[in-house]
């Protein structure tokens, strides 16, 4: 049962630029979504959520899009930095979270 | 900045023992969890605890599995008979509340490998 999925394991993208990582998920009573990041030897951080009243919320460098219809939400990371360098995990549920396998994003200099 | 921490950071044992993992949550956080990640796969939920009790717990717990608060402080998972595929990190998080909604802090982890 993978009613999360991260389809992309990795993604480099060139420092400056976009990184954009998608999630998909199946079960139509999701209406809470987030994204955490994850440096090694640590454990997961909280980075943006957003619920299914909205389809955008930004903060800073990112901006998590939402869209029911496809249940399809994405990050956007602009511009990318060094420090983006992570994995990137996105979550959802309605009363318990379920998690996806994970992006790891490169950001190359 | 308060945090999550838990010891020990890696933990090596035989197949068939018994393992106890700690971890300090957040001092006035009110529920906790336990998650897990295989290597290379996704972070799965294993349990919540509040008040005392046990309010969710996933597929995966069974009945090897036990969670306690011993104190005021410690939050421990105990997998009492290990197998090979029990290899894995172990999340513990804790959070103020119980919804959804709030954001749940994460320990750095135990990296627990049976051999």
């Amino acid at each position: 049962d993978q009613q999360v999925k991260q389809n992309s394991p990795s993604l480099s993208v060139q420092e400056g630029r976009i990184s954009i990582l998608n999630c998909d998920y199946t079960n139509s009573m999701f209406d809470y979504f987030l994204w955490y990041k994850k440096y090694p030897a640590e454990g997961p951080t909280f980075l943006i959520s957003i619920s299914s009243i909205k389809d955008k919320n930004e903060d800073g460098r990112f901006t998590v899009f939402l869209n029911k219809s496809a249940k399809h939400l994405s990050l956007h990371i602009v511009p990318s930095q060094p420090g983006d360098s992570a994995v990137y995990f996105c979550a959802a549920g309605y009363y318990q979270l379920i998690w996806g396998a994970g992006t790891k994003l490169i950001i190359k200099p | 900045e308060p945090e999550v921490t838990q010891t020990p950071s890696h933990q090596v044992t035989q197949m068939g023992q018994e393992v106890i993992l700690r971890c300090v949550p957040i001092s006035n956080h009110l529920y906790f969890y336990w998650y897990r990640q295989i290597l290379g796969q996704k972070v799965e939920f294993l349990v919540s605890f509040y008040n005392n009790e046990i309010s969710e717990k996933s597929e995966i717990f069974d009945d090897q599995f036990s969670v306690e608060r011993p104190d005021g402080s410690n939050f421990t998972l105990k997998i009492r008979s290990t197998k090979l595929e029990d290899s894995a990190m172990y999340f513990c998080a804790s959070s103020l509340g119980g919804q959804i909604q709030e954001t749940q802090y994460f320990g750095p982890g135990t990296r627990l490998l049976v051999l």
